[in-house]
Protein backbone atom coordinates (compact mmCIF):
# COMPACT_ATOMS: atom_id res chain seq x y z
CA UNK A 1 0.00 0.00 0.00
CA UNK A 2 1.22 3.76 -0.53
CA UNK A 3 2.08 5.44 2.29
CA UNK A 4 0.82 8.89 3.94
CA UNK A 5 1.44 11.24 1.61
CA UNK A 6 1.69 15.44 2.59
CA UNK A 7 1.22 18.32 0.08
CA UNK A 8 2.78 20.74 -0.09
CA UNK A 9 6.19 19.43 1.27
CA UNK A 10 7.34 22.95 1.92
CA UNK A 11 6.12 25.99 2.22
CA UNK A 12 7.25 29.84 2.20
CA UNK A 13 4.19 32.28 3.90
CA UNK A 14 4.25 36.24 5.27
CA UNK A 15 2.70 36.68 8.79
CA UNK A 16 -0.90 37.33 8.15
CA UNK A 17 -1.55 35.15 4.98
CA UNK A 18 -3.58 32.27 5.16
CA UNK A 19 -2.08 28.32 4.23
CA UNK A 20 -3.69 25.21 3.41
CA UNK A 21 -2.25 21.90 3.95
CA UNK A 22 -3.17 18.51 2.41
CA UNK A 23 -2.80 15.23 3.58
CA UNK A 24 -3.41 11.92 1.74
CA UNK A 25 -4.05 8.85 4.14
CA UNK A 26 -3.26 5.32 3.54
CA UNK A 27 -6.12 3.53 1.37
CA UNK A 28 -8.38 2.73 3.85
CA UNK A 29 -7.79 4.84 6.82
CA UNK A 30 -10.80 6.64 7.69
CA UNK A 31 -8.66 8.16 10.73
CA UNK A 32 -6.64 10.99 9.79
CA UNK A 33 -4.61 13.49 12.89
CA UNK A 34 -2.38 16.29 12.84
CA UNK A 35 0.66 17.13 14.80
CA UNK A 36 2.83 20.57 14.98
CA UNK A 37 6.21 19.74 15.50
CA UNK A 38 9.03 22.49 16.79
CA UNK A 39 12.16 21.94 18.26
CA UNK A 40 10.68 23.58 21.62
CA UNK A 41 7.31 22.22 22.11
CA UNK A 42 8.17 18.74 20.55
CA UNK A 43 4.84 17.13 19.25
CA UNK A 44 1.56 18.29 19.55
CA UNK A 45 -1.55 17.10 18.44
CA UNK A 46 -3.99 19.46 16.76
CA UNK A 47 -6.49 17.51 15.55
CA UNK A 48 -8.33 14.40 14.46
CA UNK A 49 -10.89 13.57 11.50
CA UNK A 50 -12.53 10.49 10.95
CA UNK A 51 -15.37 9.74 8.32
CA UNK A 52 -15.61 13.65 7.79
CA UNK A 53 -15.96 14.47 11.32
CA UNK A 54 -13.73 16.12 13.72
CA UNK A 55 -13.20 13.35 17.05
CA UNK A 56 -10.92 15.67 19.04
CA UNK A 57 -8.94 18.58 19.06
CA UNK A 58 -6.32 20.29 20.62
CA UNK A 59 -5.57 22.94 22.18
CA UNK A 60 -4.50 25.34 19.39
CA UNK A 61 -6.24 28.79 18.74
CA UNK A 62 -9.22 28.83 16.43
CA UNK A 63 -7.11 29.79 13.70
CA UNK A 64 -6.28 26.08 13.09
CA UNK A 65 -9.22 24.61 11.42
CA UNK A 66 -9.68 21.22 9.15
CA UNK A 67 -11.59 18.95 7.19
CA UNK A 68 -11.91 15.80 5.80
CA UNK A 69 -13.45 15.23 2.85
CA UNK A 70 -15.54 12.06 1.52
CA UNK A 71 -12.12 9.43 0.13
CA UNK A 72 -10.99 10.38 3.83
CA UNK A 73 -8.04 13.15 2.13
CA UNK A 74 -7.50 16.00 4.71
CA UNK A 75 -6.49 19.45 4.81
CA UNK A 76 -5.29 21.64 7.38
CA UNK A 77 -6.33 25.45 7.37
CA UNK A 78 -3.94 28.52 9.24
CA UNK A 79 -5.35 31.79 8.91
CA UNK A 80 -3.51 34.97 10.26
CA UNK A 81 -0.37 33.36 10.37
CA UNK A 82 2.16 33.78 13.02
CA UNK A 83 6.08 33.69 13.34
CA UNK A 84 5.53 31.21 16.23
CA UNK A 85 3.78 29.34 13.32
CA UNK A 86 6.31 28.30 11.54
CA UNK A 87 6.90 24.03 12.68
CA UNK A 88 6.47 20.94 10.75
CA UNK A 89 3.11 19.87 9.89
CA UNK A 90 2.77 16.09 10.04
CA UNK A 91 -0.47 14.41 9.56
CA UNK A 92 -0.85 10.64 10.41
CA UNK A 93 -3.49 8.44 9.36
CA UNK A 94 -5.48 5.04 11.28
CA UNK A 95 -7.63 2.26 10.67
CA UNK A 96 -9.47 3.59 14.24
CA UNK A 97 -7.42 5.32 15.35
CA UNK A 98 -4.77 3.47 17.56
CA UNK A 99 -1.45 2.71 15.29
CA UNK A 100 -0.60 5.42 13.73
CA UNK A 101 1.35 6.14 10.31
CA UNK A 102 2.74 9.38 9.41
CA UNK A 103 3.44 11.21 6.53
CA UNK A 104 6.70 13.22 5.53
CA UNK A 105 5.08 16.59 6.48
CA UNK A 106 5.13 20.07 5.50
CA UNK A 107 7.61 22.26 6.21
CA UNK A 108 6.03 25.65 6.72
CA UNK A 109 8.26 29.11 7.31
CA UNK A 110 6.48 31.86 8.33
CA UNK A 111 8.21 35.19 7.44
CA UNK B 1 -4.97 15.90 30.33
CA UNK B 2 -2.93 13.41 29.99
CA UNK B 3 0.98 14.37 30.43
CA UNK B 4 3.66 12.32 29.08
CA UNK B 5 7.57 12.24 30.51
CA UNK B 6 10.60 10.86 28.79
CA UNK B 7 13.80 10.51 29.92
CA UNK B 8 16.69 10.58 29.22
CA UNK B 9 16.76 13.65 26.78
CA UNK B 10 20.01 12.35 24.98
CA UNK B 11 22.00 9.02 24.98
CA UNK B 12 24.96 7.92 24.06
CA UNK B 13 26.23 4.46 23.75
CA UNK B 14 28.58 1.96 22.10
CA UNK B 15 27.64 -0.32 19.19
CA UNK B 16 26.90 -3.24 20.54
CA UNK B 17 25.62 -2.17 23.74
CA UNK B 18 21.89 -1.62 25.24
CA UNK B 19 19.78 1.58 25.81
CA UNK B 20 16.44 2.02 27.64
CA UNK B 21 14.44 5.14 27.29
CA UNK B 22 11.96 5.67 30.25
CA UNK B 23 8.50 7.06 29.79
CA UNK B 24 5.93 7.79 32.70
CA UNK B 25 2.50 8.72 31.95
CA UNK B 26 -0.13 10.73 34.00
CA UNK B 27 -3.85 9.56 33.21
CA UNK B 28 -4.44 5.76 34.54
CA UNK B 29 -7.17 5.77 31.92
CA UNK B 30 -4.28 5.09 29.27
CA UNK B 31 -4.42 1.97 27.37
CA UNK B 32 -2.13 2.39 24.16
CA UNK B 33 1.52 3.51 24.17
CA UNK B 34 3.30 3.43 21.04
CA UNK B 35 6.99 4.07 20.03
CA UNK B 36 8.41 6.18 17.11
CA UNK B 37 11.60 6.47 15.77
CA UNK B 38 12.28 9.71 13.31
CA UNK B 39 15.54 9.68 11.65
CA UNK B 40 17.00 13.41 10.68
CA UNK B 41 14.82 14.96 7.80
CA UNK B 42 12.30 11.69 8.32
CA UNK B 43 9.27 11.13 9.41
CA UNK B 44 8.34 9.13 12.56
CA UNK B 45 8.22 5.74 12.33
CA UNK B 46 6.67 3.74 14.48
CA UNK B 47 8.13 0.74 15.70
CA UNK B 48 6.75 -1.23 18.47
CA UNK B 49 3.73 -0.32 20.49
CA UNK B 50 1.82 -2.31 23.62
CA UNK B 51 -1.74 -2.08 25.24
CA UNK B 52 -2.00 -2.02 28.88
CA UNK B 53 -3.20 -5.36 28.55
CA UNK B 54 -0.19 -6.48 28.26
CA UNK B 55 3.20 -6.56 29.84
CA UNK B 56 5.85 -6.66 27.88
CA UNK B 57 6.05 -7.10 24.01
CA UNK B 58 9.47 -7.58 21.58
CA UNK B 59 10.42 -7.62 18.23
CA UNK B 60 13.30 -8.92 17.27
CA UNK B 61 16.53 -6.57 19.23
CA UNK B 62 13.11 -3.79 20.37
CA UNK B 63 11.28 -4.46 23.48
CA UNK B 64 8.77 -2.73 25.60
CA UNK B 65 7.54 -2.81 28.97
CA UNK B 66 4.62 -1.61 30.87
CA UNK B 67 4.31 -1.07 34.39
CA UNK B 68 0.47 -0.06 34.33
CA UNK B 69 0.75 0.37 38.38
CA UNK B 70 3.26 2.74 38.34
CA UNK B 71 2.36 4.44 35.21
CA UNK B 72 5.64 4.21 33.37
CA UNK B 73 6.90 2.34 30.03
CA UNK B 74 9.79 1.77 28.42
CA UNK B 75 12.11 0.66 25.16
CA UNK B 76 14.91 -1.29 25.63
CA UNK B 77 17.35 -2.06 22.84
CA UNK B 78 19.93 -4.62 22.43
CA UNK B 79 22.66 -4.85 20.57
CA UNK B 80 22.82 -1.39 19.69
CA UNK B 81 23.65 -0.61 15.87
CA UNK B 82 24.97 2.87 14.40
CA UNK B 83 21.58 2.58 12.42
CA UNK B 84 19.44 2.75 15.57
CA UNK B 85 20.78 6.67 15.90
CA UNK B 86 17.70 8.91 15.97
CA UNK B 87 15.12 10.34 17.93
CA UNK B 88 13.12 8.48 20.09
CA UNK B 89 9.56 9.50 20.95
CA UNK B 90 7.01 7.62 23.64
CA UNK B 91 3.42 8.70 23.55
CA UNK B 92 -0.06 7.75 25.73
CA UNK B 93 -3.29 7.27 24.25
CA UNK B 94 -6.26 7.07 26.94
CA UNK B 95 -9.57 5.52 26.25
CA UNK B 96 -12.27 7.13 24.53
CA UNK B 97 -9.49 9.55 23.17
CA UNK B 98 -8.07 9.63 19.56
CA UNK B 99 -5.32 11.68 20.22
CA UNK B 100 -1.44 10.81 21.22
CA UNK B 101 0.04 12.26 24.02
CA UNK B 102 4.11 12.42 23.03
CA UNK B 103 6.86 12.54 25.26
CA UNK B 104 9.42 15.01 24.27
CA UNK B 105 11.98 12.47 23.24
CA UNK B 106 15.12 11.02 23.68
CA UNK B 107 18.28 11.58 20.97
CA UNK B 108 20.06 8.60 20.85
CA UNK B 109 23.55 8.06 19.53
CA UNK B 110 25.24 4.89 18.77
CA UNK B 111 29.42 5.19 18.62
CA UNK B 112 30.26 2.38 16.11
Amino acid sequence: KAGVTQTPRYLIKTRGQQVTLSCSPISGHRSVSWYQQTPGQGLQFLFEYFSETQRNKGNFPGRFSGRQFSNSRSEMNVSTLELGDSALYLCASSLEGLEQYFGPGTRLTVT
Amino acid sequence: GENVEQHPSTLSVQEGDSAVIKCTYSDSASNYFPWYKQELGKRPQLIIDIRSNVGEKKDQRIAVTLNKTAKHFSLHITETQPEDSAVYFCAARATGRRALTFGSGTRLQVQP
